[in-house]
């Protein structure tokens, strides 16, 4: 089944503790995003990438990190997470002809 | 810089009736992309319909329809005899054609919330 696969579901950390959030898709797209989800906000774009290796910042970059060494996998870093970074985060993927976008299934982050 | 603006935070529909989910755009991209994303309570991000800007017709998929009025830069969301399944969170999405690292950018506008009542 082609899917985008996040993990956790669900995280509460504490302010200032690393986390990874990790990110996988099975469709061999050359695109990966990251957004997270805010009440009356939509979905903003964190960081995306056009393929291995090749990253750039979305519109709110501040604060995470990304890395694409495989063209499957795009995690998302937080080196020193913040209480204003509690949202919901999706992962997505597209293929080169940017018609087909699939999210993942989201990951729930609480920083106290 | 790419906007897309949902005017609409929330609205009540009867089921069975049609609703219309307002969406407007701004974009100086000649060639872009127009989704609308459902956002059940459990969170996941469903698609719904697709548009492209050189689309002659207005795209429909099943019950979804698209009114795309290019001059007017609307792209607005029909869904028909709404049935209860379809309470959510509907996003309202375009991607730029501007360069090709325009494909992986999705820009969200802030949603409207949909509450189909028996």
């Amino acid at each position: 089944e082609a899917q985008v696969t996040q993990n956790p579901r669900y995280l509460i950390t504490v302010t200032g503790k690393k986390l990874t959030v990790t990110c996988s898709q099975n469709m061999n797209h050359e695109y990966m995003s990251w957004y997270r989800q805010d009440p009356g906000l939509g979905l903003r774009q964190i960081y995306y990438s056009m393929n291995v290796e090749v990253t750039d910042k979305g519109d709110v970059p501040e604060g995470y990190k990304v890395s694409r060494k495989e063209k499957r996998n795009f995690p998302l870093i937080l080196e020193s997470p913040s209480p204003n970074q509690t949202s919901l985060y999706f992962c997505a993927s597209s293929s080169s002809d940017g018609y087909g976008y699939t999210f993942g299934s989201g990951t729930r982050l609480t920083v106290v | 810089a790419q906007k897309i603006t949902q005017t609409q935070p929330g609205m009540f529909v009867q089921e069975k009736e049609a609703v219309t989910l307002d969406c407007t755009y701004d974009t100086s991209d000649p060639s872009y992309g127009l989704f609308w994303y459902k956002q059940p309570s459990s969170g996941e991000m469903i698609f719904l319909i697709y548009q492209g800007s050189y689309d002659q017709q207005n795209a429909t998929e099943g019950r979804y329809s698209l009114n795309f009025q290019k001059a007017r830069k609307s792209a607005n969301l029909v869904i028909s005899a709404s049935q209860l399944g379809d309470s959510a969170m509907y996003f309202c999405a375009m991607r730029g054609d501007g360069t090709t690292d325009s494909w992986g950018k999705l820009q969200f506008g802030a949603g409207t919330q949909v509450v189909v009542t028996p």
